[in-house]
């Protein structure tokens, strides 16, 4: 067990639908991080997030938003859903900034969608 | 830009073969090299991770050693068991860059 919590396992939604995931972070861990996992673009950085503030960005569409809330969870909101956002989604946290550090990753949330 | 490229799988051995799958990276300085290992069903877990060159990184029996000359990042295990059956993953991130790069993956299966 990482020691980090994402909520829901599974996720299944029609096109053109919100969803929200959830992430927890592992006790003390600062920064959190969301990859998105499909077969044909492998693993992909979407956003980083360190004590509250948005800290690095990567592939993450305009359809996508991220925060992190006081208490140090996460959530990754995903608009106007496509057929090819289906995907599983990683959430994944460190104790720093860096990403070079060490990462504890979530077992992550499947998104189907229909 | 920074960019992994892992060997193709899906990659099949029998219990106690020899293991490589093979990591190149493309990268300007010195970026820090990682294997993760992700097990059926769960998150990615770091295996192991070197962060200059000839350094050589090394757990639960597995090794890689950091290449500049080659820009590889190759990793071995002399012994595989079923247990190592897992996706692996090749990254790199670099100094002063908060993304860290990943592979698209090597699946291994071990036969018993």
């Amino acid at each position: 067990d990482s020691g980090v919590t994402q909520t829901p396992k599974h996720l299944i939604t029609a096109t053109g639908q919100r969803v929200t995931l959830r992430c927890s972070p592992r006790s003390g861990d600062l920064s959190v991080y969301w990859y998105q996992q499909s077969l044909d673009q492998g693993l992909q950085f979407l956003i980083q997030y360190y004590n509250g503030e948005e800290r690095a960005k990567g592939n993450i569409l305009e359809r996508f938003s991220a925060q992190q809330f006081p208490d140090l969870h996460s959530e990754l909101n995903l608009s106007s859903l496509e057929l090819g956002d289906s995907a599983l989604y990683f959430c994944a946290s460190s104790v720093a900034r860096a990403q070079g550090e060490k990462l504890f990753f979530g077992s992550g949330t499947q998104l189907s969608v229909l | 830009g920074n960019s992994v490229t892992q060997m193709e799988g899906p990659v099949t051995l029998s219990e106690e073969a020899f293991l490589t799958i093979n990591c190149t990276y493309t990268a300007t300085g010195y970026p820090s090299l990682f294997w993760y290992v992700q097990y059926p069903g769960e998150g990615l877990q770091l295996l192991l991770k070197a962060t200059k060159a000839d350094d050589k990184g090394s757990n639960k029996g597995f090794e890689a050693t950091y290449r500049k000359e080659t820009t590889s990042f190759h990793l071995e295990k002399g012994s595989v068991q079923v247990s190592d059956s897992a996706v692996y993953f090749c990254a790199l991130t670099q100094g002063g860059s908060e993304k860290l790069v990943f592979g698209k993956g090597t699946k291994l299966t071990v036969n018993p």
